[in-house]
């Protein structure tokens, strides 16, 4: 089945301990891309990546790492989680990178900084 | 910088009746213009799309227009079920493609 595979879906961490969120997709999908959803503010993109080893800044990058050393994985480092990163986070991918079209979102991994 | 205004906030219908929610871009530049609905507990899923050769794309009861003068985008559902009932994003993405920016979201309540 083709998806996007996120995990973990919860996460509860305290402030300063590093933490990575892991984000698979099994489509051979060029594009991938981090966002977060927050009430009232919709999804705004944290980083994308546009093949391996290709990764730019979203709107919102502060405070979070990202790599592409593979095509299929895609992971968001936290080094020193805040409270104000407590958010929904969703993984998406997109068939191809340089044309617009559909992006594939994962289920989101709900993350608390206490 | 570039945003993308989404309205209404929510919106609720009774089961039947259409349902209409708008978009506002600021980027000139933006070429593709996707809907998502987000189911609860789900990530948002791809309903219609659009781009900007074209003004008007329909599929079977949801239909998108789009008006690049005035920069807007409208997504229309017509017959709403309860099944309708998500929450709905509109979003733009810039030419290349790479940057994609969301509405705040649309809550719509089909009450059957």
């Amino acid at each position: 089945e083709a998806q996007v595979t996120q995990n973990p879906r919860y996460l509860i961490t305290v402030t300063g301990k590093k933490l990575t969120v892991t984000c698979s997709q099994n489509m051979n999908h060029e594009y991938m891309s981090w966002y977060r959803q927050d009430p009232g503010l919709g999804l705004r993109q944290i980083y994308y990546s546009m093949n391996v080893e290709v990764t730019d800044k979203g709107d919102v990058p502060e405070g979070y790492k990202v790599s592409r050393k593979e095509k299929r994985n895609f992971p968001l480092i936290l080094e020193s989680p805040s409270p104000n990163q407590t958010s929904l986070y969703f993984c998406a991918s997109s068939p191809q990178g340089a044309l617009n079209t559909e992006a594939f979102f994962g289920q989101g991994t709900r993350l608390t900084v206490v | 910088g570039e945003n993308v205004e989404q309205h209404p906030s929510t919106l609720s219908v009774q089961e039947g009746d259409s349902a209409v929610i708008k978009c506002t871009y600021s980027d000139s530049a933006s070429n593709y213009f996707p809907w998502y609905k987000q189911e609860l507990g789900k990530g948002p899923q791809l309903i219609i799309d659009i781009r900007s050769n074209v003004g008007e794309k329909k599929d079977q009861r949801i239909a998108v227009t789009l008006n690049k003068t005035a920069k807007h985008f409208s997504l229309h559902i017509t017959e709403t079920q309860p099944e309708d009932s998500a929450v709905y994003f509109c979003a733009a993405s810039d030419t290349g493609g790479f940057k994609t920016i969301f509405g705040a979201g649309t809550r719509l309540f089909v009450k059957a």
